[in-house]
């Protein structure tokens, strides 16, 4: 069974940083592209960034484009988003999906979220 | 890259078909065949329902059929249930490395 358990989330202020990760099991973790997309309060989904199941590829939101960084560590089953400049239209869940590709196409299993909110 | 446009809404009564409509352009659902469609019940994840335009991943109803032509992508959910009632997103790749969420649609079950 797929899982998919994110952390890192909480209050940060305008202009701080926040570093999420995800843990994934049950699955060959290397062999598929993972994505972030996030969800803001009562709003619909907006995809963020993805990776390559190597890792060497990367595809960002221009919302989030120079500001947020996502990396996988493949030994240690973990996805990463690295979020600096935080703004308040940043706060949302933010999900962690795995791909159903090795390549980014689409989501299929999704995480339960955590919430990031950019208050001062 | 814009969202795809949803109908904010959409309603059936029980054992009834209902069709929600997935709109793009040349970029995007035109383009490629990489559509998906998503459930997501109040508080819930996601759930995948329809990937590439009509693929339903193992243990999805055939309830649920997806279709596309020219720009517009459609979910039906035929046969309504109580717990069909949710938002729906659709999803489609899109040029430059994108994807595309469309702004989602309450499916109310009268």
């Amino acid at each position: 069974e797929v899982q998919l358990l994110e952390s890192g989330g909480g209050l940060v202020q305008p202009g701080g940083s926040l570093r999420l990760s995800c843990a994934a099991s049950g699955f060959t973790f290397s062999s598929y592209a993972m994505n972030w997309v996030r969800q803001a309060p009562g709003k619909g989904l907006e995809w963020v960034s993805a990776i390559s199941g190597g890792g060497g590829s990367t595809y960002y939101a221009d919302s989030v484009k120079g500001r947020f960084t996502i990396s996988r560590d493949n030994s240690k089953n973990t996805l990463y988003l690295q979020m600096n400049s935080l703004r308040a239209g940043d706060t949302a869940v933010y999900y962690c999906a795995k791909d159903y590709s090795s390549w980014f196409k689409a989501p299929d299993n999704w995480g339960q979220g955590t919430l990031v909110t950019v208050s001062s | 890259q814009s969202a795809l446009t949803q109908p904010p809404s959409a309603s059936g009564s029980p054992g009834q078909s209902v069709t929600i409509s997935c709109t793009g352009t040349s970029s995007d659902v035109g383009r490629y065949n990489f559509v998906s469609w998503y459930q997501q019940h109040p508080g819930k994840a996601p759930e995948l329902m329809i990937y590439e335009i009509s693929k339903r991943p193992s243990g999805v109803p055939d309830r649920f059929f997806g279709s596309k032509s020219g720009n517009t992508a459609s979910l039906t959910v035929s046969g309504l249930q109580a717990e069909d009632e949710a938002d729906y997103y659709c999803s489609s790749y899109a040029v430059s490395n994108n994807l595309v969420f469309g702004g989602g649609t309450k499916l109310t079950v009268l």
